[in-house]
Parts: C-alpha cells; sequence; structure tokens
C-alpha cells in the first residue's frame, strides 16, 4: 500500500531563511504525482507545487522549490526567503493516474519568527 | 467566482442522527472528493468521484455514503453518526483528478458528534 511520511511535526524558521520540510513516500506505480499543500490559519488548502514522477526536473514556483529524489522516495519542499505569511500547515500527497486515489501526509507546522 | 461550497460550515449533533453535509462546484469538474482531517492524522480521504455515478472508496469509507447525481454536486451522508466521526471535514474538485490542475477546496465543516 503506498504511504506518505512527513516526520517533523513541527519546524520554525527565522524570518529571510530558509527551511526545508521533509516528505517521504513509498509506492510500487511508475506514474504518479506529488503535492505540497498549505494550510494556513483559515483552514483554506492552498497548492503550493507540485511534481511529476517522470520529469527529472525538480519543480520550483517563486520562492517554493522541491528536492525530488525518486530513487530515495523522497520529496522535500525548500522556501526560501521565508515569509511570515509562510507559516502554516503543510502537507505532502501522492496520487497516481491508474486510481487518482490521494494519501496525504500528517502535515508539518511550520512557524515563522519574526 | 470559481469554488466549491460546503454546507453547513459547522454542526453538532447526537449520535445516530442522520446527517447530509452538501457540496457543490461551479467550475465543471469531473473529479470530486471528501477528506477528513484530524489532528496527528494529516487527511485521509473518504470517497471520490472520477464523474457522474462512478464513486470509489478512499482510505476511511466506514461509516460514510456518498453519491453523484450529477455533476455539480457531490453530498457526503452519515446514515448513523458516532462520536468518532468528529472531525473536519473538506470537499475538493478537479478536473481530471487534479493531476495537471490543483484540488479546489471547500472552506471545510466541522462535524461534532456528541
Amino acid at each position: 500500500a503506498q504511504t506518505v511520511t512527513q516526520s517533523q511535526p513541527e519546524m520554525s524558521v527565522q524570518e529571510a531563511e530558509t527551511v526545508t520540510l521533509s516528505c517521504t513516500y513509498d509506492t510500487s506505480e511508475s506514474d504518479y504525482y506529488l503535492f505540497w499543500y498549505k494550510q494556513p490559519p483559515s483552514r483554506q488548502m492552498i497548492l503550493v507545487i507540485r511534481q511529476e514522477a517522470y520529469k527529472q526536473q525538480n519543480a520550483t514556483e517563486n520562492r517554493f522549490s522541491v528536492n525530488f529524489q525518486k530513487a530515495a522516495k523522497s520529496f522535500s519542499l525548500k522556501i526560501s526567503d521565508s515569509q511570515l505569511g509562510d507559516a502554516a500547515m503543510y502537507f505532502c500527497a501522492y496520487t497516481t493516474s491508474g486510481t487518482y486515489k490521494y494519501i496525504f501526509g500528517t502535515g508539518t507546522r511550520l512557524k515563522v519568527l519574526a | 467566482e470559481a469554488q466549491v461550497t460546503q454546507n453547513p460550515r459547522y454542526l453538532i449533533t447526537v449520535t445516530g442522527k442522520k446527517l447530509t453535509v452538501t457540496c457543490s462546484q461551479n467550475m465543471n469538474h469531473e473529479y470530486m472528493s471528501w477528506y477528513r482531517q484530524d489532528p496527528g492524522l494529516g487527511l485521509r480521504q473518504i470517497y471520490y468521484s472520477m464523474n457522474v455515478e462512478v464513486t470509489d472508496k478512499g482510505d476511511v469509507p466506514e461509516g460514510y455514503k456518498v453519491s453523484r447525481k450529477e455533476k455539480r454536486n457531490f453530498p457526503l451522508i452519515l446514515e448513523s453518526p458516532s462520536p468518532n466521526q468528529t472531525s473536519l471535514y473538506f470537499c475538493a474538485s478537479s478536473p481530471l483528478g487534479g493531476l495537471n490542475q490543483p484540488q479546489h477546496f471547500g472552506d471545510g465543516t466541522r462535524l461534532s458528534i456528541l
């Protein structure tokens, strides 16, 4: 069965610094997709970044980038130049084109210190 | 405005009293899904639907029912709610399973079963 593991329940980062959130997953599929979602205190779920497994190049979206290590089944999120508005719960998620069933991790709460 | 609308936003009810949480989207999305969010467990998928009259179980379907009679609506039914179904529930929709476009999430429904 597929699993998604976020081993850091909570992280802190100083404003303007860089932080990396970890995510590992387990799957026997070859065609899958990985996502990072952000949930601020408003409870909204917002897509931060997505990665197709068949793409070698790591995805980037402005200050957000991923380190996708397919062989190691690792999908970490790097936030550069952290801002107070980045404070939120971050969820790693996985799905495949075969089932469209989603698996989410347990989340990492990110605190940004002024 | 493109949105996923859930109702009610908050509900306190008693064990065994049937309830329905409605979900409606105005984006003509094929894919719709229900999740529950619990502290320390992240989001877990309850049911999902690829299109009208097509539904599949997620990881935690026990105690829940869904139907997809129209493309825009995907209600979640608790026939006999129990206290362990107290949770924060999210409905989401996307085109074609959300692989190339993000899932759009509703604002959440906080259910308390006494």
